[in-house]
């Protein structure tokens, strides 16, 4: 157990629907990374950050957004979903903003119908 | 930007045999260098990394070997047991201290390794 909790652990939604996907990280982490797991285009940076601030970004669609809030946790938004963002997407987290372990949660599964 | 091949992208290997999963990475600058091993249905877990600055790491089974020159890195796991079998991903970053932010791991396409009893 990485100690970084994601949930939900499934989510199944339609086209054209908007989730959120929820992360906390370990105690004592101040770094969030968000990453889109597919069959065939392996782990995908998407969007990191660090104490609440966007640090660094990926290849996140535009109609994907995210952030970070005081006590931490993170949310990933994705709205006017499409089949092809069906996907594993996990987060990990590291202590400070350039610290190289990262840790990963469990991940959530999506499935767009 | 950087871009990491890994190779085999499926490996079986008889029980007790080793096991070698090779990584070539593109940017000169990559200093960093984890292995991700997971598991199904789970999320992938720190197995071992190893920085620039050294040529070999090792972890009871489980070693590292970085070829700075030739940008390649490898994953050797010997006396193979059968809970090895898992997907196993290696990654390259750059780390360039606290006060910049974390360049982004750049993870190969995996390797599926079957432990054959």
């Amino acid at each position: 157990d990485s100690g970084v909790t994601q949930t939900p652990k499934h989510l199944i939604t339609a086209t054209g629907q908007r989730v959120t996907l929820r992360c906390s990280p370990r105690s004592g982490d101040l770094s969030v990374y968000w990453y889109q797991q597919s069959l065939d285009q392996g782990l995908q940076f998407l969007i990191q950050y660090y104490n609440g601030e966007e640090r660094a970004k990926g290849n996140i669609l535009e109609r994907f957004s995210a952030q970070q809030f005081p006590d931490l946790h993170s949310e990933l938004n994705l709205s006017s979903l499409e089949l092809g963002d069906s996907a594993l997407y996990f987060c990990a987290s590291t202590k400070g903003p350039a610290t190289d372990t990262q840790y990963f949660g469990p991940g959530t599964r999506l499935t767009v119908l | 930007g950087e871009n990491v091949e890994q190779h085999p992208s499926t490996l079986s290997v008889q029980e007790g045999d080793s096991a070698v999963i090779k990584c070539t990475y593109s940017d000169s600058a990559s200093n960093y260098f984890p292995w991700y091993k997971q598991e199904l249905g789970k999320g992938p877990q720190l197995i071992i990394d190893i920085r620039s600055n050294v040529g070999e790491k090792k972890d009871q089974r489980i070693a590292v070997t970085l070829n700075k020159t030739a940008k390649h890195f490898s994953l050797h796991i010997t006396e193979t047991q059968p809970e090895d079998s898992a997907v196993y991903f290696c990654a390259a970053s750059q780390l360039r201290g606290a006060n910049f932010g974390n360049e982004k791991l750049t993870f190969g396409t995996g390797t599926r390794l079957t432990i054959i009893p």
